[in-house]
């Protein structure tokens, strides 16, 4: 059971270069979601997906699209990077029917570097 | 809308002594889920322990315990016997449980280490 799968887990990328994060989950949840964790700021939602073809915005959007085209499969996608994207990215899934208290799994992390 | 807040960024405790972490957390709403996840130098989010709002009995993990006052929105980690393993960020989050609401607010986390 490999859980929730982020690649790649480093890259570096120029200013203005677009690249997409990849996020698989082999648990069948509905729920999935992308973080951003910057020193001293905790984890800030990004993006975030209740079932196929749903997305919503959370606390930082800008800058970043997503997709849900499969129950498995959230894209995070940079257009235009910038060096204030410089962060590490944590992909989460989680229940949330079935009387679930939405407790989130996690990827490893995606280490992202804007020169 | 919904806050979390942790005020102690750097906590020492002595291993095989006992260590409270401290979150607090702001909201109207009367039914929520809190959790306190782990996350060690390998980066990756661990869940540590959940507490449903509406139970009043504080959860309990192995040498994991919370302290949840609902009253006064606190939800305290206390971890006994420390191990040099728990030296980690540690994160208090809340989720709201409103259907089609699915956000979780994290706090800023609090470097717990371990000394031998």
């Amino acid at each position: 059971n490999a859980g929730v799968t982020q690649t790649p887990k480093f890259q570096v990328l120029k200013t203005g270069q677009s690249m997409t994060l990849q996020c698989a989950q082999d648990m069948n949840h509905e729920y999935m979601s992308w973080y951003r964790q910057d020193p001293g700021m905790g984890l800030r939602l990004i993006h975030y997906s209740v079932g196929a073809g749903i997305t919503d915005q959370g606390e930082v959007p800008n800058g970043y699209n997503v997709s849900r085209s499969t129950t498995e499969d959230f894209p995070l996608r940079l257009l235009s990077a910038a060096p204030s994207q410089t962060s590490v990215y944590f992909c989460a899934s989680s229940r949330t029917s079935g009387g679930s208290t939405g407790e989130l799994f996690f990827g490893e992390g995606s280490r992202l570097t804007v020169l | 809308a919904q806050t979390v807040t942790q005020s102690q960024p750097e906590m020492s405790v002595q291993e095989a002594e006992t260590v409270t972490l401290s979150c607090t957390y702001d909201t109207s709403e009367s039914d929520y889920y809190l959790f306190w996840y782990k996350q060690p130098p390998s980066r990756q989010m661990i869940l540590v322990i959940r507490q449903e709002a509406y139970k009043q009995q504080n959860a309990t993990e192995n040498r994991f315990s919370v302290n949840f006052q609902k009253a006064a929105k606190s939800f305290s980690l206390k971890i006994s016997d420390s191990q040099l393993g728990d030296a980690a960020m540690y994160f208090c989050a809340y989720r709201s449980p409103t259907s089609g609401t699915y956000k979780y607010i994290f706090g800023t986390g609090t470097r717990l280490k371990v000394l031998a």
